[in-house]
C-alpha cells in the first residue's frame, strides 16, 4: 500500500481565517513533506520533517505553520494568507536511508486545492 | 543549487507511437532520479526511478536511461495510450538533512497520446 491521503479536498478560507490542512500515511514512512503546486508549475517543496523532526524550511512566509503530531500525521496550519498562497498543496513521504525498506521513494497524496479569498 | 532542465513542454503521439522525454541536471552529487506522472486533479504518481548505480531501468512500456557523465536521463514510453496522457514530471533527489531528500522537479512535460 503505497497510499497517502490529505483533508480537505478542496478549501476555501478568507485572509482572517485560520485553517489546517491534514495528511497521513500508514507505510511506516519517517519523513514527510509538504509541497506547493501552482497551475501548470512543478511542486515546490516548503517543509520536511525527518523523524518526526522538522529538518527542512524553504523560508517558507511564517503564516504557514507545519507539525507532525506522530510519525504517521503532518498538519499545515494556515493563518492570515494571502490570494496568491492559493494553490495545490501536496503531502508526500518516504524512507530514510536505513529506516528499512526502499529509501528516497516519495509517494504524494491527491492534494488539498485551496482558494485564498 | 539543482537545476534541472526538462524538455519537450509538451508533446504530442499517435496511439501506438512512442514518446520520449528528456532531463539534464547540473550537480554531479545527485544520486536518484524518480519520474512522476500527474494526472488532472490528482497528485503525482510515481512511475519508474533510477538510482545512480544503474544506467538503465525497464518496466513493461515504460524503461528510464541514465547517463552520468553527462548528467542527462530520459523517460521512454512504448505502444502509447490514450490513459498515458498526463503532465510527467522529472526529478533529482540528494540526501538533505536528517536523513530525507530532497526533490527538485523539472518544469513538466504536457503529452497527449491521439486516439
Amino acid at each position: 500500500d503505497t497510499e497517502v491521503t490529505q483533508t480537505p479536498k478542496h478549501l476555501v478560507m478568507g485572509m482572517t481565517n485560520k485553517k489546517s490542512l491534514k495528511c497521513e500515511q500508514h507505510m511506516g514512512h519517517r519523513a514527510m513533506y509538504w509541497y506547493k503546486q501552482k497551475a501548470k508549475k512543478p511542486p515546490e517543496l516548503m517543509f520536511v520533517y525527518s523523524y518526526e523532526k522538522l529538518s527542512i524550511n524553504e523560508s517558507v512566509p511564517s503564516r504557514f505553520s507545519p507539525e507532525c503530531p506522530n510519525s504517521s500525521l503532518l498538519n499545515l496550519h494556515l493563518h492570515a494568507l494571502q490570494p496568491e498562497d492559493s494553490a495545490l498543496y501536496l503531502c508526500a513521504s518516504s524512507q530514510p536511508p536505513g529506516a528499512g525498506g526502499p529509501s528516497y521513494e516519495q509517494y504524494f497524496g491527491p492534494g488539498t486545492r485551496l482558494t485564498v479569498t | 543549487g539543482e537545476n534541472v532542465e526538462q524538455h519537450p513542454s509538451t508533446l504530442s503521439v499517435q496511439e501506438g507511437d512512442s514518446a520520449v522525454i528528456k532531463c539534464t541536471y547540473s550537480d554531479s552529487a545527485s544520486n536518484y532520479f524518480p519520474w512522476y506522472k500527474q494526472e488532472l486533479g490528482k497528485g503525482p504518481q510515481l512511475i519508474i526511478d533510477i538510482r545512480s548505480n544503474v544506467g538503465e531501468k525497464k518496466d513493461q512500456r515504460i524503461a528510464v536511461t541514465l547517463n552520468k557523465t553527462a548528467k542527462h536521463f530520459s523517460l521512454h514510453i512504448t505502444e502509447t495510450q490514450p490513459e498515458d496522457s498526463a503532465v510527467y514530471f522529472c526529478a533529482v533527489s540528494r540526501p538533505a538533512q536528517g536523513g530525507s531528500e530532497k526533490l527538485v522537479f523539472g518544469k513538466g512535460t504536457k503529452l497527449t497520446v491521439n486516439p
